[in-house]
């Protein structure tokens, strides 16, 4: 699977919006691009995933760029309970394999 | 739907001793992964089953390691003889399609 590239944290403040993002420079052309995010002493938590178009669900949007090499995580409205570690990943017709994700920090 | 169920939560062993985890996967997903995660390696995939099959097992660290799924509805992941070394969180995950796993709560092992 094509590598991913995230940084390692970001901070957010509760009720603001946050954009998590990911680059993803080698992405093939049936590769998904799929979101987990893990929260403290759980195991991971599908957000969601897309190929070439934006995609909204209850959790939150994800937008892809028009050539696909990078994609952005948004989250509408941070709340406490969104601080986790957010995975971006590349799937084609492979298992998930997990990077070191971002650590997303809220406060209050 | 209670998820993917996993068992025990915690387990406390000494080394040399057997350690059996155990995994109920959701009911209609023909596909069962096997994760561990440390702070040194992060999440790693051990073994993956679909149709109760194993699949891929290139994950698996050494012979110390097995992995059964006997039935749709029950995999087993046995160390033997375990070694401080194999202390980690243990997750199952379950998908109907390879796409949007479900994973467990994990079972978090400590071998002393």
């Amino acid at each position: 699977d094509a590598k991913t590239t995230q940084p390692n944290s970001m901070e957010s403040n509760e009720e603001e919006p946050v954009h998590l993002p990911c680059n993803h420079s080698t992405i093939s052309g049936t590769d998904y691009i799929h979101w987990y995010r893990q929260l403290p002493s759980q195991g991971p938590e599908y957000v969601i995933h897309g190929l070439t178009s934006n995609v909204n669900n209850r959790m939150a949007s994800l937008a892809i760029a028009e050539d696909r090499k990078s994609s952005t995580l948004i989250l509408h409205r941070a709340t406490l309970r969104d601080a986790a570690v957010y995975y971006c990943i590349l799937r084609g017709y492979s298992t998930l394999t997990f990077g070191k994700g971002t650590m997303l920090l809220v406060s209050p | 739907d209670a998820g993917v169920i996993q068992s025990p939560r915690h387990e406390v062993t000494e080394m040399g001793q057997e350690v059996t985890l155990r995994c109920k996967p959701i009911s209609g997903h023909n596909s069962l992964f096997w994760y561990r995660q440390t702070m040194m390696r992060g999440l790693e995939l051990l073994i993956y089953f679909n149709n109760n099959v194993p699949i891929d097992d290139s994950g698996m660290p050494e012979d110390r390691f097995s992995a059964k799924m006997p039935n749709a509805s029950f995999s087993t992941l046995k160390i033997q003889p375990s070694e401080p070394r194999d202390s980690a969180v243990y997750f199952c995950a379950s998908s109907p399609n390879l796409y949007g796993y479900t994973f467990g709560s994990g079972t978090r092992l400590t071998v002393v």
